[in-house]
């Protein structure tokens, strides 16, 4: 499972558009691109996936250069409700195994 | 989406006693769940793979007869922490995966705090 990097943490105020970029070098042929958004006590939830170009949902936009080596999830006019960890997580999209990197706190003020 | 419950949310127990968490799926067969732990501004952590009438896979480090795991049914694996210390106060969090042909997605649970006193 490819490893991935991402920034401990970030502000934002809301409304603003928020974008966190994940490092992920070693992103294998077959591996796809994934993000969760956990709060506190809470389990994980689903975002995002993808596998080259960008995706876009009700929730989020996710931008993947052609080279797959980093992704950026976008979160646009974010608002209190957003702040949370982020987590970029790659692997097969039949995946099942998941490992968590550190996560990207985002905080997001008034 | 899919839902996965805990129960319970929350429990605290004394040391050396054992501790016993569900993880239903409620509207989907699961033959596939995991088990992860959370400490506090801390990322998960896989402890297992929790496979319908099979043994749990473990990850390395996880001692499987602390942690004992069993997925007697299609919609529920238990995670037992037995003979339990306060280092296993944790926030565990089990998963499951819904099969389809072309991609699996994995559902969370909402999660247990784990208070050993």
């Amino acid at each position: 499972l490819a490893k991935t990097t991402q920034p401990i943490s970030m502000d934002s105020y809301e409304g603003q558009e928020v974008n966190i970029t994940c490092s992920h070098n070693n992103i294998a042929t077959n591996d796809y691109i994934t993000w969760y958004q956990q709060f506190p006590s809470q389990g994980p939830r689903f975002i995002i996936q993808g596998y080259k170009t960008k995706v876009t949902n009700e929730v989020a936009s996710l931008f993947i250069p052609a080279d797959r080596k980093s992704s950026t999830l976008s979160l646009p006019r974010v608002s209190l409700s957003d702040t949370a960890v982020y987590y970029c997580l790659v692997g097969e999209a039949g995946f099942q195994k998941l490992v968590f990197g550190t996560g990207t706190r985002l905080l997001v003020s008034p | 989406g899919a839902v996965v419950s805990q129960h319970p949310s929350r429990v605290i127990c004394k040391s050396g006693t054992s501790v016993k968490i569900e993880c239903r799926s409620l509207d989907f067969q699961a033959t596939t769940m995991f088990w992860y732990r959370q400490f506090p501004k801390q990322s998960l952590m896989l402890m297992a793979t929790s496979n319908e009438g099979s043994k749990a896979t473990y990850e390395q480090g996880v001692e499987k007869d602390k942690f004992l795991i069993n997925h007697a049914s299609l919609t529920l694996s238990t995670l037992t922490v037995t003979s339990a210390h306060p280092e296993d106060s944790s926030f565990y969090i089990c998963s499951a995966v819904i099969l389809r042909d072309s991609d699996n997605e994995q559902f969370f649970g909402p999660g247990t705090r784990l208070t050993v006193l």
